[in-house]
């Protein structure tokens, strides 16, 4: 059964802090992993990284991917409060398949 | 960028009810729609996917006769709660398979509440 796991599921960091968010996976048929933010709404999307050691950046936040050890990493450096938010991991296998969601991380960053 | 809408974003429901979901891909065209079901504070569970023009598959464990699904076109995709529980109430988004080779595209969601 194919299985993303998150963690911590949770956070409590303070305006400025670094945060490193983890994302394990097994999957059958790996073809990319997908970082999304959740606020209140839909998933927004961050970042997909299909190639091990490439690191995908968007300002302060960035990500990498580990395909030899199946694990991916969110980082977010001088975190703000508007960086509160549940962080969803998410793996795709190969053919029109759905996502493969993680329960996510729930981040809070206190001013 | 591809865009689906999806309504209503928010939908109050006597229990008992049916409720439809709509989501519509504006810009492109999706074979295929993934309907998910957002518990608080949990992730997003999937519940079936939607291919146009065939029957949907479903996840196990969830009613396929509650949950009905439609994909009569390629832009259109319904989700229809019928006689609807307090236990039904959850955020339900859809999401589709866009132009971008791995693009995922997600509706904004659906807030049901069921009293």
């Amino acid at each position: 059964e194919d299985k993303v796991v998150q963690s911590p599921l949770s956070l409590v960091v303070h305006e400025g802090d670094t945060v490193t968010l983890n994302c394990s996976y097994e999957v059958t048929n790996f073809r990319s992993l997908l970082w999304y933010k959740q606020e209140k709404k839909a998933p927004t999307f961050l970042f997909m990284l299909t190639s091990s050691g490439i690191e995908k950046k968007s300002g302060r936040l960035s990500s990498i991917l580990d395909k030899k050890e199946l694990f991916s990493i969110l980082n977010i450096t001088a975190t703000q409060t508007g960086d509160s938010a549940v962080y969803l991991c998410a793996v795709r296998n190969s053919g029109n398949t759905p996502l493969v969601f993680g329960k996510g991380t729930r981040l809070s960053v206190i001013a | 960028g591809a865009v689906v809408s999806q309504h209503p974003s928010r939908v109050i429901c006597k229990s008992g009810t049916s409720v439809k979901i709509e989501c519509r891909s504006l810009d492109f065209q999706a074979t295929t729609m993934f309907w998910y079901r957002q518990f608080p504070k949990q992730s997003l569970m999937l519940m079936a996917t939607s291919n146009e023009g065939s029957k949907a598959t479903y996840e196990q464990g969830v009613e396929k006769d509650k949950f009905l699904i439609n994909h009569a076109s390629l832009t259109l995709s319904t989700l229809t709660v019928t006689s609807a529980h307090p236990e039904d109430s959850s955020f339900y988004i859809c999401s589709a398979r866009d132009r971008e080779p791995d693009g995922y595209t997600f509706g904004s969601g659906t807030r049901l509440t069921v009293v």
